[in-house]
């Protein structure tokens, strides 16, 4: 089975903060993903990468497969950020994902 | 736009009744899952199923059963329910490979 570890677990930042989210996993994997939750339950997927770099809007997803490690960055934060963030890992060769326990983001305006 | 959804938002049930979630897809995607989330334990995977008829136990399969017997439903079922149980609970669902996972909106079950 994949560990999957993020970290910080809780973060609290003012408007405008450039904000990173870590994660790093245990075993070689395919592609990484990025999740996010916000209050009322629902998980919608940010991003699936497998090498280098995506972007979406403010969202910039960065990964480093040979160290096993993955981070989110999100540029000039907004209150409407404040979500819990998950990355998820595959087990290797495996339909089922490995899950971080979240970070919880906190955008004060 | 594709859709994972959850019969229940809200749910709350005796201690010993015996409790359905239900979950449907419209994507055709081959593999569905439910987790339940606990504070400082994130998802955990209760059970996979990659087919209709075909289950697998997950990570904390002890207490739940489930049943697909179509492709676009995946079934959640608590035998005898117990307060340990109370939970979010969340469906989701893929298709095979390295693939996006679409998720339902959660069904927070509280078990008194």
């Amino acid at each position: 089975k994949n560990e999957v570890e993020q970290s910080p677990q809780n973060l609290t930042a003012q408007e405008g903060e450039f904000i990173t989210i870590n994660c790093s996993y245990s075993v070689g994997i395919s592609a990484l993903h990025w999740l996010q939750q916000h209050p009322g339950g629902g998980i919608v997927s940010l991003f699936m990468l497998s090498s280098g770099k995506k972007k979406h809007g403010r969202l910039i997803a960065t990964i480093n497969i040979q160290e096993k490690h993955s981070s989110l960055h999100i540029t000039a934060s907004h209150p409407r950020d404040s979500a819990v963030y998950i990355c998820a890992a595959p087990y290797f060769g495996n339909e089922k994902l490995t899950f971080g326990t979240g970070t919880r983001l906190t955008i004060i305006p | 736009d594709v859709k994972v959804t959850q019969s229940s938002r809200y749910l709350v049930k005796r201690t010993g009744e015996k409790v359905f979630l239900e979950c449907v897809q419209d994507m055709d995607h081959e593999n569905m899952f439910w987790y339940r989330q606990d504070p400082g334990l994130g998802l955990r995977l209760i059970y996979f199923s990659y087919d209709v008829k075909m289950k697998e136990k997950g990570d904390i399969p002890e207490g739940y059963s489930v049943s697909r017997e179509k492709k676009e439903r995946f079934s959640l079922i608590l035998e005898s329910a117990s307060t340990n149980q109370t939970s979010m609970y969340l469906c989701a669902s893929r298709t095979s490979g390295d693939t996006e996972a679409f998720f339902g909106q959660g069904t927070r079950l509280t078990v008194v």
